[in-house]
């Protein structure tokens, strides 16, 4: 079946430190890809997404591509804030039976520092 | 201008009990999702449910769950006669029309604690 798999956490930086979170995914077809971030105590957001091979998703400085051959969707960011400080989610769509049934990654937590 | 709201926000129950967990969707929005983060695990779908119908439920337990998206008031999940395993994050998101890729918004979840 479809699944997701990403980094496990914490991830601590320091401000202004470059962020990569790693996520690989497994699906039949061709599958949209996102992020979502959840700041404490609030749900869920979705932060970008990429529907096809080779699309960049961006959004608030944070980039990811989705790569086809080697099924991958890493979240980057130049340099990160103390505001940044959330748990990231990779997630895809496998776009079978349509609405919106999205496989989830585990989370990554991501902490900055001062 | 509200978001997806989910109440309780945490919610313990002893083995055998009942619970019933709400989420009223964004203004506008008829379609609700309800997923389930067991812990060290990802969110997995349950339930995908529009007003009055449910149009997937092919995540959902065969046993002992069930959820419901009336004409009026909040969407439902109840589970009855809680077990341990059952101890999980809800979450529910809603979103305006039904298709691929349409955008969620997500509520903060109910956390469910079985003692």
């Amino acid at each position: 079946g479809d699944s997701v798999t990403q980094m496990e956490g914490p991830v601590t930086l320091s401000e202004e430190a470059f962020l990569t979170i790693n996520c690989t995914y497994t699906a039949t077809g061709y599958p949209s890809l996102f992020w979502y971030v959840q700041y404490p105590g609030e749900g869920l957001q979705l932060l970008l997404k990429a529907t096809k091979a080779d699309d960049k998703g961006s959004n608030k400085g944070f980039e990811a591509t989705y790569r086809k051959e080697t099924t991958s969707f890493h979240l980057e960011k130049g340099s990160v804030q103390v505001s940044d400080s959330a748990v990231y989610f990779c997630a895809l769509n496998a776009l079978t039976g349509g609405g919106n049934k999205l496989t989830f990654g585990t989370g990554t937590q991501l902490k900055v520092e001062l | 201008n509200a978001g997806v709201m989910q109440n309780p926000r945490h919610l313990v129950r002893r083995r055998g009990q009942e619970a019933r967990l709400r989420c009223s969707p964004m203004k506008g929005h008829s379609h609700v999702y309800w997923y389930r983060q067991l812990p060290e695990e990802g969110l997995k779908f349950m339930v995908y449910l529009q007003k009055e119908n449910i149009i997937d439920e092919s995540g959902m337990p065969k046993e002992r769950f069930s959820a419901e998206f009336p004409k009026e008031g909040p969407s439902i999940l109840r589970i009855q006669q809680v077990v341990r395993g059952d101890s999980a994050a809800y979450f529910c998101a809603s979103s305006t029309r039904q298709g691929t890729n349409e955008k969620l918004f997500f509520g903060s979840g109910t956390q469910l604690s079985v003692l």
